[in-house]
């Protein structure tokens, strides 16, 4: 049973960077059959996907246009997670962040749909 | 970019009814990528239903999808009080991978 865990601060300055891990267990973020995303959900902007990143023999990250100039999504093979980093964050930033798995189940890749979900962190961008 | 609206927007009904939820895309969604989730309030979404019509794993068989091109339905055949919460639909036929506004079920 995959699970995700999500860690990161709740509270990022405007104008400085966001940044959030997702610790996967029950998976590889390396496996050829799923992605790794994060989505945010605000009550202006409802559920937004962000972005992703996977591995199929090299690693590939697809994002948003809203946020292509700003985003960037990492792996770590070595602690089992991946990362979202967000540059320039203004309020317009404030959501509840998720991260996500993709890929179905089987072992082979199925489609982009979202199973399972992290917990969930609420980030306030204030001064 | 697939813009996904849900209809209606808020749906009130008693337990032992049946729900219709509706899911409209701007273009047709391919190979009927569609998922439908159930979001409560202070939880992440929970799939419900991938490629249109087939339900996730532990999905009770009361919910059940349907559709294809630019519209999907999602059924609730009877109504359990776990049951009312806010409804999103997702399409993952092309990027960037876009969601409905959401539907919230209530307990009339």
């Amino acid at each position: 049973q995959v699970q995700l865990q999500q860690s990161g601060p709740g509270l990022v300055k405007p104008s400085q960077t966001l940044s959030l891990t997702c610790a996967i267990s029950g998976d590889s973020v390396s496996s050829n059959s799923a992605a790794w995303n994060w989505i945010r959900q605000s009550p202006s902007r409802g559920l937004e996907w962000l972005g992703r990143t996977y591995y199929r023999s090299k690693w590939y990250n697809d994002y948003a246009v809203s946020v292509k100039s700003r985003i960037t999504i990492n792996s770590d093979t070595s602690k089992n997670q991946f990362s979202l980093q967000l540059n320039s964050v203004t309020p317009e930033d404030t959501a509840v962040y998720y991260c996500a798995r993709a890929g179905g189940v089987g072992g082979t890749w199925k489609g982009n749909w979202f199973d399972p979900w992290g917990q969930g962190t609420l980030v306030t961008v204030s001064s | 970019e697939i813009v996904l609206t849900q209809s209606p927007g808020t749906l009130s009904l008693s337990p032992g009814e049946r729900a219709t939820l509706s899911c409209r895309a701007s273009q047709s969604v391919s190979s009927s990528y569609l998922a439908w989730y159930q979001q409560k309030p202070g939880q992440a979404p929970r799939l419900l239903i991938y490629g249109a019509s087939s339900r996730a794993t532990d999905i009770p068989d009361r919910f059940s999808g349907s559709g294809s091109g630019t519209d999907f339905t999602l059924t609730i055949s009877r109504l359990e009080p776990e049951d009312f919460a806010v409804y999103y639909c997702q399409q993952y036929s092309s990027s960037p991978y876009t969601f409905g506004q959401g539907t919230k079920l209530e307990i009339k």
